[in-house]
């Protein structure tokens, strides 16, 4: 099944302790990308990749970490956890940086004490 | 920075209506406007796009109209059903679809 993966679903960490989310799809798409969804704002975008060992910083990206080494996995770190990180986490991926069909992945609800 | 808005957080309509969702953008140099569903507990899912130098745009069930002149989108549902019941957002893109913009959303609400 073509989907979109995310672990772990739910986390609840204390300010400081480092903490990565991975993200993994399995359609071989070039373009992956990481939101953050706070009630009363929408999805804003953390970090995208365009390709394999190519990211770049969206509107959010203070706090946040990312690589790209395979193109299948895009992994999300926080080195050094906030409260004001306490989110819910989406990934997506789509098949090019021109596609606009973007596919998420269930979500990571993050929660930093 | 650019935004994109909707104009009202919720609408409630009966099943077999049809819905209209509507949207504000602020950037003009957007290439493309997009609409994406969002169910409760899921991650959002692609419901149509539509390019900058077009009008209006078909899907099944859905039509997504443009107006650039008054920099506004909206997003149409015909015979509207429990299923379609969800958030919805529009959001925006540039050439190139690096960056995805995305409204605060409206939740639909269908009423049987």
């Amino acid at each position: 099944e073509a989907q979109v993966t995310q672990n772990p679903r739910y986390l609840i960490t204390v300010t400081g302790k480092k903490l990565t989310v991975t993200c993994s799809q399995n359609m071989n798409h070039e373009y992956m990308s990481w939101y953050r969804q706070d009630p009363g704002l929408g999805l804003r975008q953390i970090y995208y990749s365009m390709n394999v060992e190519v990211t770049d910083k969206g509107d959010v990206p203070e706090g946040y970490k990312v690589s790209r080494k395979e193109k299948r996995n895009f992994p999300l770190i926080l080195e050094s956890p906030s409260p004001n990180q306490t989110s819910l986490y989406f990934c997506a991926s789509s098949l090019a940086w021109g596609s606009n069909e973007q596919y998420f992945g269930p979500g990571t609800r993050l929660t930093v004490t | 920075g650019e935004s994109v808005g909707l104009h009202l957080p919720t609408l409630s309509v009966q099943e077999g209506d049809n819905s209209i969702i509507n949207c504000a953008y602020s950037n003009s140099a957007s290439d493309y406007f997009i609409w994406y569903k969002q169910e409760s507990g899921k991650g959002p899912q692609f419901i149509i796009d539509i390019r900058s130098n077009m009008d209006k745009r078909q899907g099944q069930r859905v039509t997504v109209l443009l107006n650039k002149t008054v920099k506004h989108l909206s997003l149409q549902i015909a015979a509207t059903q429990p299923g379609d019941s969800a958030v919805y957002f529009c959001a925006e893109s540039s050439t190139g679809g690096f960056k995805t913009i995305f409204g605060a959303g409206t939740r639909l609400f269908v009423k049987a």
